[in-house]
């Protein structure tokens, strides 16, 4: 199992620009999420996914969409970058996103900067 | 609003001396909390939660629901302990982590 993936590792955009960044898992996990990482502020949820046609947002949602056309993928589409956006991404997954204790696995990361 | 702190920074210690990462938390009820790693180029990994109640490398946690505190702790640190620490409780259902700012120790030979 190749685990988590996410794509691209790095990307530079310009403000007003738009992009997806692509994160796929082989695990057959129910649950996905969306987190950024900034510096002093530790791993902040954008979006998740409790299954496959069902999303939500978390704490950061705003200049983020997201959406869930199957279970393997879970792409994150910034439509007009803002310098603020400027972050590292990672991608997550569980098996069940009603089981509280359940593992959450993560992807390597993409690191965005937006000039 | 829920949350979750970690007073620390960073922390350093010497090879051989006891850790302890703190963390608090500002829930009702009885949350579930987590302990996250990550290792320099490595990926993000559980590293315990509480509801097991387990050691992993040598690493216990403790749930104080008095203190509302969930603190990690070594009794002797190595140099492979050195890395960013996360504490994490569930918030809301599903399985929604919410991540502290972190810890990053240090562990000096």
């Amino acid at each position: 199992n190749a685990g988590v993936t996410q794509t691209p590792k790095f990307q530079v955009l310009k403000t007003g620009q738009s992009m997806t960044l692509q994160c796929a898992q082989d695990m057959n996990h129910e649950y996905m999420s969306w987190y950024r990482q900034d510096p002093g502020m530790g791993l902040r949820l954008i979006h998740y996914s409790v299954g496959a046609g069902i999303t939500d947002q978390g704490e950061v949602p705003n200049g983020y969409n997201v959406s869930r056309s199957t279970t393997e993928d879970f792409p994150l589409r910034l439509l007009s970058a803002a310098p603020s956006q400027t972050s590292v991404y990672f991608c997550a997954s569980s098996y069940s996103g009603t089981s509280g204790s359940d593992e959450q696995y993560f992807g390597p990361g993409t690191r965005l900067t937006v000039t | 609003a829920q949350r979750v702190t970690q007073p620390e920074k960073l922390l350093s210690v010497f090879k051989g001396a006891p850790v302890e990462l703190k963390c608090n938390y500002s829930y009702s009820g009885s949350p579930e909390l987590f302990w996250y790693v990550q290792y320099s180029r490595q990926r993000l990994q559980l590293l315990l939660r509480h509801i097991s109640r387990e050691s992993i490398k040598g690493f216990t946690a403790d749930l104080n629901k008095g203190e509302t505190s969930f603190h990690l702790k070594k009794p002797f640190a190595q140099e492979e302990d050195s890395a960013m620490y996360y504490c994490a409780p569930l918030s809301g259902g599903y399985n929604k982590l919410i991540f502290g700012a972190g810890t990053r120790l240090a562990v000096h030979p």
